[in-house]
């Protein structure tokens, strides 16, 4: 099956500053997405990506499909406390029952 | 609004017990999907449901069952228990692209 490498497993960085993370895929997909689970919740999404090469921003979050569709990466500025959590992305396929593949996840601390 | 809700939120169990993790949404969606997510890892799809009536396998399904009778429910069984589905549960509906989650089962088997 499709697997995604998401990197880095875990970030510690100060607040304010900018975070950046991504992940690729062994295969292509049609839609990437990118969500953050805080603890003891389920994952809520971010971003979502659905053309190769497009960059979506979302305040201080910017995410960008790779000209592949291989890869994605999500970037952070500005970092504040309730930033903290873990990161995931995920690719989805059209006509698979819309199923989404996750990454590994990113967990992020951001000291004081 | 209530979105996706899961019932309970803990759980223990003994290796051998079944329980059913429950699963309802109110947004009318026809796609559910459910995951476990283990401490480091990603979330994996044991199983989902294009619609009321119809299931199917995701990628971990073996120790588990599924059933779809009604839009609104999607319920996941455990028959015998095993301490390898130690794990915490999240099940989601999914409108478009986007999927709703609900805040996890956490299941410990011992």
């Amino acid at each position: 099956g499709q697997q995604l490498n998401q990197s880095p497993q875990s970030m510690f960085i100060q607040e304010g500053e900018d975070v950046s993370m991504n992940c690729t895929s062994s295969s292509i997909f049609n839609t990437w997405l990118w969500y953050k689970q805080d603890p003891g919740e389920g994952p809520v999404l971010l971003i979502a990506l659905y053309k190769a090469g497009e960059l979506t921003s979302n305040g201080r979050l910017t995410a960008q499909f790779g000209i592949t569709r291989k890869d994605s990466f999500l970037n952070i500025s500005a970092s504040i406390p309730s930033d903290v959590g873990i990161y995931f992305c995920a690719g989805q396929l059209s006509g698979s029952a819309r199923q989404l593949t996750f990454g590994s996840g990113t967990q992020l601390t951001v000291l004081p | 609004n209530a979105g996706v809700t899961q019932t309970p939120k803990f759980r223990i169990l003994k290796i051998g017990q079944s329980m059913t993790l429950q699963c309802t949404q109110d947004m009318n969606h026809n796609y559910m999907y459910w995951y476990r997510q283990d401490p480091g890892m990603g979330l994996k799809l044991i199983y989902y449901s294009v619609g009321a009536g119809i299931t199917d396998k995701g990628e971990v399904p073996n120790g588990y069952n599924v059933s779809r009778s009604t839009t609104e429910d999607f319920p996941l069984r455990l028959e015998l228990a095993a301490p390898s589905q130690t794990s915490v549960y999240f099940c989601a509906s999914m409108r478009d692209t986007e999927a709703f989650f609900g805040q996890g089962t956490r299941l410990t088997v011992v």
